[in-house]
């Protein structure tokens, strides 16, 4: 099975700041991989997939990058309502997974 | 839209089993590709497993083998997750997602606690 390492596991930061949240791969994905937020108590909600792209309606202070195994979602300038739990999925192989989780907090 | 509604909590005791519905609007279940996942209290995201519209079968995480079973009746577009053996551990809230063609989880459920105590 394929393993998904983020890092950090938590973050701390401010409104304004940039933050940048790294997932690694244990083999290639090529770009099969998503990334999510989720707030307490509720389901999570996909803000990029395949590496790069947007789902509709995401801010465009999100960004995704990466390929293979090194990958990264990027907020270019923190808002409150940014402040959450990001997940990274990996879609290559049909045994999905997801990184462990990295909080983002005030 | 789809929309994903799931049946209530639920608390089991060790050893019993438990099954989990997710009703299906907007589309019919055969349009879509539907999985599990769950979350421990203060845990991580972990795929219990899904349909694999490629192969057109159920793929089972390695983690539940044995334990789990998926299906689905599209008579009333509903989808079932059963797991057995029930211990502490999986002690969970449990969601049902659907896939895109690009494999990503796009739609969910709004999860269903599940509660395994003596």
């Amino acid at each position: 099975d394929i393993q998904m390492t983020q890092s950090p596991s938590s973050l701390s930061a401010s409104v304004g700041d940039r933050v940048t949240i790294t997932c690694r791969a244990s083999q290639s994905i090529s770009t099969f991989l998503n990334w999510y937020q989720q707030k307490p108590g509720k389901a999570p909600k996909l803000l990029i997939y395949a590496a790069s792209t947007f789902q509709s309606g995401v801010p465009s202070r999100f960004s995704g990058s990466g390929s293979g195994t090194d990958f990264a979602l990027t907020i270019s300038s923190l808002q409150p309502e940014d402040f959450a739990t990001y997940y990274c999925q990996q879609s290559y192989s049909n045994t999905y997974s997801f990184g462990q989780g990295t909080k983002l907090e005030i | 839209q789809v929309q994903l509604v799931q049946s209530g909590a639920e608390v089991k005791t060790p050893g019993a089993s438990v099954e989990v519905s997710c009703k299906v609007s907007g589309y019919t279940l055969t349009q879509l590709s539907m999985h599990w996942v769950r979350q421990a209290p203060g845990k991580g995201l972990e795929w219990m497993g899904g349909f694999d519209p490629e192969v057109g079968e159920t793929i089972y995480a390695q983690n539940f083998q044995g334990r789990v079973t998926m299906t689905v009746d599209t008579s009333t577009d509903t989808a079932f997750m059963e797991l057995s053996s029930l211990r502490s551990e999986d002690t969970a809230v449990y969601y049902c997602a659907t896939t895109s063609s690009l494999y990503y989880f796009n739609f969910w459920g709004q999860g269903t606690l599940v509660t395994v105590s003596s």
